[in-house]
Protein backbone atom coordinates (compact mmCIF):
# COMPACT_ATOMS: atom_id res chain seq x y z
CA UNK A 1 0.00 0.00 0.00
CA UNK A 2 1.27 3.84 -1.13
CA UNK A 3 3.28 4.92 2.26
CA UNK A 4 3.96 1.72 4.04
CA UNK A 5 6.47 -0.85 2.71
CA UNK A 6 8.07 -4.04 3.46
CA UNK A 7 11.54 -5.26 3.28
CA UNK A 8 12.87 -7.75 1.99
CA UNK A 9 9.22 -9.23 -0.37
CA UNK A 10 10.76 -13.05 -0.05
CA UNK A 11 13.46 -14.56 2.24
CA UNK A 12 14.86 -18.00 2.57
CA UNK A 13 17.08 -18.52 5.63
CA UNK A 14 18.57 -21.34 7.66
CA UNK A 15 17.45 -22.49 10.79
CA UNK A 16 19.47 -20.73 13.71
CA UNK A 17 20.31 -17.70 12.05
CA UNK A 18 18.89 -14.03 12.80
CA UNK A 19 17.05 -12.48 10.47
CA UNK A 20 15.39 -8.74 10.65
CA UNK A 21 12.69 -7.65 8.55
CA UNK A 22 11.96 -3.93 7.53
CA UNK A 23 8.88 -1.68 7.75
CA UNK A 24 9.28 1.99 6.18
CA UNK A 25 6.14 4.08 6.75
CA UNK A 26 5.88 7.56 5.19
CA UNK A 27 2.42 8.46 6.88
CA UNK A 28 3.82 9.77 10.36
CA UNK A 29 1.38 7.12 12.09
CA UNK A 30 2.31 7.10 15.47
CA UNK A 31 1.15 2.83 16.12
CA UNK A 32 3.17 -0.02 13.78
CA UNK A 33 2.53 -3.46 14.63
CA UNK A 34 3.91 -6.89 12.72
CA UNK A 35 1.38 -10.02 12.30
CA UNK A 36 1.87 -13.17 11.35
CA UNK A 37 -0.49 -14.74 8.88
CA UNK A 38 -0.78 -18.89 9.38
CA UNK A 39 -3.55 -21.03 7.81
CA UNK A 40 -6.12 -21.60 10.06
CA UNK A 41 -5.04 -18.93 12.50
CA UNK A 42 -5.22 -15.62 11.27
CA UNK A 43 -3.14 -12.96 11.96
CA UNK A 44 -1.53 -12.88 15.08
CA UNK A 45 -0.19 -9.88 16.79
CA UNK A 46 3.72 -10.60 17.21
CA UNK A 47 4.84 -6.93 18.65
CA UNK A 48 3.79 -3.39 18.37
CA UNK A 49 5.03 -0.01 18.85
CA UNK A 50 3.11 2.93 20.05
CA UNK A 51 5.72 5.64 19.46
CA UNK A 52 9.85 6.35 19.13
CA UNK A 53 11.19 3.50 21.69
CA UNK A 54 7.96 2.33 23.01
CA UNK A 55 6.92 -1.28 22.31
CA UNK A 56 5.06 -3.99 23.48
CA UNK A 57 4.79 -7.95 22.89
CA UNK A 58 1.45 -9.36 21.42
CA UNK A 59 0.21 -12.34 21.24
CA UNK A 60 2.71 -14.72 19.63
CA UNK A 61 5.93 -12.75 21.16
CA UNK A 62 8.51 -15.80 21.86
CA UNK A 63 11.70 -15.87 19.35
CA UNK A 64 11.04 -12.31 18.44
CA UNK A 65 12.24 -8.65 18.73
CA UNK A 66 11.33 -5.38 17.67
CA UNK A 67 13.10 -1.94 17.56
CA UNK A 68 12.06 1.13 16.65
CA UNK A 69 14.28 4.34 16.77
CA UNK A 70 12.62 6.35 14.24
CA UNK A 71 8.99 7.45 13.85
CA UNK A 72 9.19 5.80 10.06
CA UNK A 73 11.15 2.68 10.61
CA UNK A 74 9.82 -0.67 12.68
CA UNK A 75 12.30 -3.85 12.38
CA UNK A 76 11.57 -7.12 13.74
CA UNK A 77 14.32 -9.66 14.12
CA UNK A 78 13.75 -13.41 14.67
CA UNK A 79 16.99 -13.80 17.10
CA UNK A 80 17.46 -17.49 15.93
CA UNK A 81 15.14 -18.61 13.20
CA UNK A 82 13.31 -21.64 13.39
CA UNK A 83 11.28 -23.86 11.20
CA UNK A 84 8.16 -22.55 13.09
CA UNK A 85 8.50 -18.87 12.12
CA UNK A 86 8.16 -19.84 8.19
CA UNK A 87 5.37 -17.40 7.79
CA UNK A 88 4.11 -14.35 5.94
CA UNK A 89 4.71 -11.29 7.92
CA UNK A 90 2.72 -8.06 7.70
CA UNK A 91 3.46 -4.68 8.75
CA UNK A 92 0.40 -2.19 10.11
CA UNK A 93 0.25 1.71 10.35
CA UNK A 94 -2.48 3.41 12.24
CA UNK A 95 -2.93 6.88 13.28
CA UNK A 96 -6.13 6.27 15.05
CA UNK A 97 -8.41 3.15 16.12
CA UNK A 98 -11.13 5.06 13.84
CA UNK A 99 -9.59 4.50 11.04
CA UNK A 100 -8.31 1.41 11.01
CA UNK A 101 -4.98 0.05 9.83
CA UNK A 102 -2.96 -0.11 6.49
CA UNK A 103 -0.93 -2.96 5.46
CA UNK A 104 1.83 -3.44 4.13
CA UNK A 105 2.12 -6.29 1.18
CA UNK A 106 3.84 -8.85 3.50
CA UNK A 107 7.25 -10.69 3.38
CA UNK A 108 7.26 -14.46 2.77
CA UNK A 109 9.95 -16.08 5.53
CA UNK A 110 10.78 -19.64 4.68
CA UNK A 111 13.10 -21.06 6.94
CA UNK A 112 14.77 -24.62 6.14
CA UNK B 1 -9.59 -11.52 25.98
CA UNK B 2 -11.07 -10.33 22.90
CA UNK B 3 -12.09 -13.67 20.50
CA UNK B 4 -13.77 -12.61 17.23
CA UNK B 5 -15.10 -16.00 15.22
CA UNK B 6 -16.08 -16.09 11.73
CA UNK B 7 -18.15 -19.03 10.99
CA UNK B 8 -17.23 -20.30 8.36
CA UNK B 9 -13.18 -21.01 7.00
CA UNK B 10 -14.44 -21.47 3.11
CA UNK B 11 -17.92 -20.29 1.28
CA UNK B 12 -18.27 -20.88 -2.66
CA UNK B 13 -20.65 -19.24 -4.40
CA UNK B 14 -21.51 -19.25 -7.89
CA UNK B 15 -21.35 -15.59 -9.88
CA UNK B 16 -24.07 -13.17 -9.07
CA UNK B 17 -25.51 -14.86 -6.33
CA UNK B 18 -25.78 -13.27 -2.61
CA UNK B 19 -23.49 -14.00 -0.15
CA UNK B 20 -23.22 -13.81 3.43
CA UNK B 21 -19.63 -14.00 5.64
CA UNK B 22 -20.42 -14.48 9.19
CA UNK B 23 -18.69 -13.03 12.06
CA UNK B 24 -19.12 -12.57 15.36
CA UNK B 25 -17.05 -11.27 18.00
CA UNK B 26 -17.04 -11.04 22.19
CA UNK B 27 -17.23 -8.36 23.83
CA UNK B 28 -19.33 -6.15 26.55
CA UNK B 29 -18.53 -2.62 25.81
CA UNK B 30 -18.53 -0.69 22.59
CA UNK B 31 -16.02 -1.73 20.18
CA UNK B 32 -15.30 -0.68 16.67
CA UNK B 33 -15.64 -3.38 13.87
CA UNK B 34 -14.13 -3.93 10.34
CA UNK B 35 -13.79 -6.03 7.32
CA UNK B 36 -10.80 -6.64 5.49
CA UNK B 37 -10.11 -8.14 2.22
CA UNK B 38 -7.14 -10.04 1.22
CA UNK B 39 -6.41 -10.85 -2.84
CA UNK B 40 -4.33 -13.50 -3.65
CA UNK B 41 -0.41 -12.31 -2.50
CA UNK B 42 -1.18 -9.20 -1.21
CA UNK B 43 -1.45 -7.33 2.00
CA UNK B 44 -5.31 -6.66 3.64
CA UNK B 45 -7.24 -3.72 1.96
CA UNK B 46 -10.15 -2.25 4.44
CA UNK B 47 -13.72 -3.14 3.39
CA UNK B 48 -15.47 -1.45 5.32
CA UNK B 49 -16.20 -0.38 9.24
CA UNK B 50 -18.87 0.53 11.84
CA UNK B 51 -17.64 3.48 14.58
CA UNK B 52 -21.41 4.08 15.54
CA UNK B 53 -24.49 5.27 14.67
CA UNK B 54 -26.25 3.57 11.88
CA UNK B 55 -26.02 -0.02 11.88
CA UNK B 56 -26.10 -0.78 8.33
CA UNK B 57 -22.61 0.31 7.10
CA UNK B 58 -21.68 0.27 3.04
CA UNK B 59 -18.23 -0.36 1.95
CA UNK B 60 -16.08 -0.81 -1.55
CA UNK B 61 -16.96 -3.12 -4.33
CA UNK B 62 -20.67 -3.33 -3.34
CA UNK B 63 -20.28 -4.69 0.40
CA UNK B 64 -22.21 -3.72 3.50
CA UNK B 65 -22.42 -5.30 6.81
CA UNK B 66 -24.98 -4.98 9.26
CA UNK B 67 -23.90 -4.43 13.18
CA UNK B 68 -25.82 -6.26 15.99
CA UNK B 69 -25.19 -5.17 19.39
CA UNK B 70 -28.09 -8.04 21.23
CA UNK B 71 -26.45 -11.08 18.82
CA UNK B 72 -23.18 -9.01 18.68
CA UNK B 73 -22.66 -9.74 15.24
CA UNK B 74 -21.63 -8.26 12.18
CA UNK B 75 -22.23 -10.15 9.13
CA UNK B 76 -20.94 -8.77 5.56
CA UNK B 77 -23.28 -9.44 2.98
CA UNK B 78 -23.20 -8.46 -1.20
CA UNK B 79 -26.25 -9.01 -2.97
CA UNK B 80 -24.76 -10.29 -6.44
CA UNK B 81 -20.65 -11.81 -6.43
CA UNK B 82 -18.43 -11.03 -9.01
CA UNK B 83 -15.69 -13.48 -10.04
CA UNK B 84 -13.14 -10.64 -8.32
CA UNK B 85 -14.19 -11.19 -5.47
CA UNK B 86 -12.79 -14.61 -4.89
CA UNK B 87 -10.50 -13.55 -1.70
CA UNK B 88 -9.74 -13.92 2.15
CA UNK B 89 -12.31 -11.90 4.25
CA UNK B 90 -11.07 -11.03 7.49
CA UNK B 91 -13.55 -9.59 10.28
CA UNK B 92 -11.66 -7.73 13.06
CA UNK B 93 -12.72 -5.53 16.09
CA UNK B 94 -11.05 -2.80 18.17
CA UNK B 95 -11.94 -2.79 21.70
CA UNK B 96 -11.15 0.75 23.94
CA UNK B 97 -8.22 1.01 26.52
CA UNK B 98 -6.50 -2.03 24.38
CA UNK B 99 -3.69 0.66 22.83
CA UNK B 100 -5.39 0.31 19.73
CA UNK B 101 -5.11 -2.65 18.96
CA UNK B 102 -6.97 -5.07 16.97
CA UNK B 103 -8.11 -8.67 17.25
CA UNK B 104 -8.58 -10.52 13.74
CA UNK B 105 -11.16 -13.39 12.68
CA UNK B 106 -8.99 -16.83 10.97
CA UNK B 107 -10.75 -15.80 8.01
CA UNK B 108 -13.20 -16.52 5.41
CA UNK B 109 -12.11 -17.73 1.94
CA UNK B 110 -14.49 -16.95 -1.01
CA UNK B 111 -14.63 -18.67 -3.88
CA UNK B 112 -16.65 -17.13 -6.53
CA UNK B 113 -17.56 -20.44 -9.35
CA UNK B 114 -18.29 -19.68 -12.89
Amino acid sequence: DAGITQSPRHKVTETGTPVTLRCHQTENHRYMYWYRQDPGHGLRLIHYSYGVKDTDKGEVSDGYSVSRSKTEDFLLTLESATSSQTSVYFCAISEDSNYGYTFGSGTRLTVV
Amino acid sequence: AQSVTQLDSQVPVFEEAPVELRCNYSSSVSVYLFWYVQYPNQGLQLLLKYLSGSTLVKGINGFEAEFNKSQTSFHLRKPSVHISDTAEYFCAVSPPNTGNQFYFGTGTSLTVIP
